[in-house]
C-alpha cells in the first residue's frame, strides 16, 4: 500500500475554473508535507511546507491545507501557465527524515 | 545563486554498459540526494550523502551507487546498464545540516535510455 496517495491522477481544467487536488497519507505520524510543482523535463520545484493539521499555506493563485490524513492544494481561477505535476511528499516523524512522494497529479488549464 | 547543476541532460546507453550522472549542489548545501523518476513508479529514493557519508540508501540493488567530494559535488553510477534503468536522474540538493524538515532544490535532470 502506498504510503501517499494523489488524487486525482489527471485533471483538465478550463481557465479560471478553479479546483482541488488531492493528497492523502497513510503514516503513522508527520513530520512534513511538502508540495512541488513539475514541468515537463525539469525538476521538481518546492512550492510549501506544512506541519500541523489545520495549517495553511498560499501562493498566488495556490494555497495548501493540511488535515490529519489529507492534504489539499487548492487553485483558485487556474492560468494555463498553471499546467505542470504537481507532487506531494511526506516526512514521516520517527522514521528516516527522507520524504515519500506521491506520483503527482497531471494538470492541464486550457485557455 | 546558481541553482543544481545535472550533467549530462540526456544520455542513451545500451544494455551491459555502465554510466555516470554528476551533480553539482546549490552552494552552501551540503546534503545531496538522488532519486530515479519513471511514469510507472513516480519518484524513487536512490542514497542521500552528506559531508561526503551516504547518510540514507534506499532499496535499489547495488548496481546503484554514488559517491561526494569535499566540496559537496556528487556522482552516481549504474553499472550492467538494464532496460528498466530508464528514467529520469534527479539530484537534490538541501542546506540541513542535520537530519530534519527542510525542502529539497531540484536539478532539471538526467534523462537516461537504455537500448
Amino acid at each position: 500500500e502506498d504510503q501517499v496517495t494523489q488524487s486525482p491522477e489527471a485533471l483538465r481544467l478550463q481557465e479560471g475554473e478553479s479546483s482541488s487536488l488531492n493528497c492523502s497519507y497513510t503514516v503513522s505520524g508527520l513530520r512534513g508535507l511538502f508540495w512541488y510543482r513539475q514541468d515537463p523535463g525539469k525538476g521538481p520545484e518546492f512550492l510549501f511546507t506544512l506541519y500541523s493539521a489545520g495549517e495553511e499555506k498560499e501562493k498566488e493563485r495556490l494555497k495548501a491545507t493540511l488535515t490529519k490524513k489529507e492534504s489539499f492544494l487548492h487553485i483558485t481561477a487556474p492560468k494555463p501557465e498553471d499546467s505542470a505535476t504537481y507532487l506531494c511528499a511526506v516526512q514521516e516523524a520517527g522514521g528516516s527524515y527522507i520524504p515519500t512522494f506521491g506520483r503527482g497529479t497531471s494538470l492541464i488549464v486550457h485557455p | 545563486k546558481a541553482g543544481v547543476t545535472q550533467t549530462p541532460r540526456y544520455l542513451i546507453k545500451t544494455r551491459g554498459q555502465q554510466v555516470t550522472l554528476s551533480c553539482s549542489p546549490i552552494s552552501g548545501h551540503r546534503s545531496v540526494s538522488w532519486y530515479q523518476q519513471t511514469p510507472g513508479q513516480g519518484l524513487q529514493f536512490l542514497f542521500e550523502y552528506f559531508s561526503e557519508t551516504q547518510r540514507n540508501k534506499g532499496n535499489f540493488p547495488g548496481r546503484f551507487s554514488g559517491r561526494q567530494f569535499s566540496n559537496s559535488r556528487s556522482e552516481m553510477n549504474v553499472s550492467t546498464l538494464e532496460l528498466g534503468d530508464s528514467a529520469l536522474y534527479l539530484c537534490a540538493s538541501s542546506s540541513l545540516a542535520v537530519q530534519g524538515t527542510g525542502e529539497l532544490f531540484f536539478g532539471e535532470g538526467s534523462r537516461l535510455t537504455v537500448l
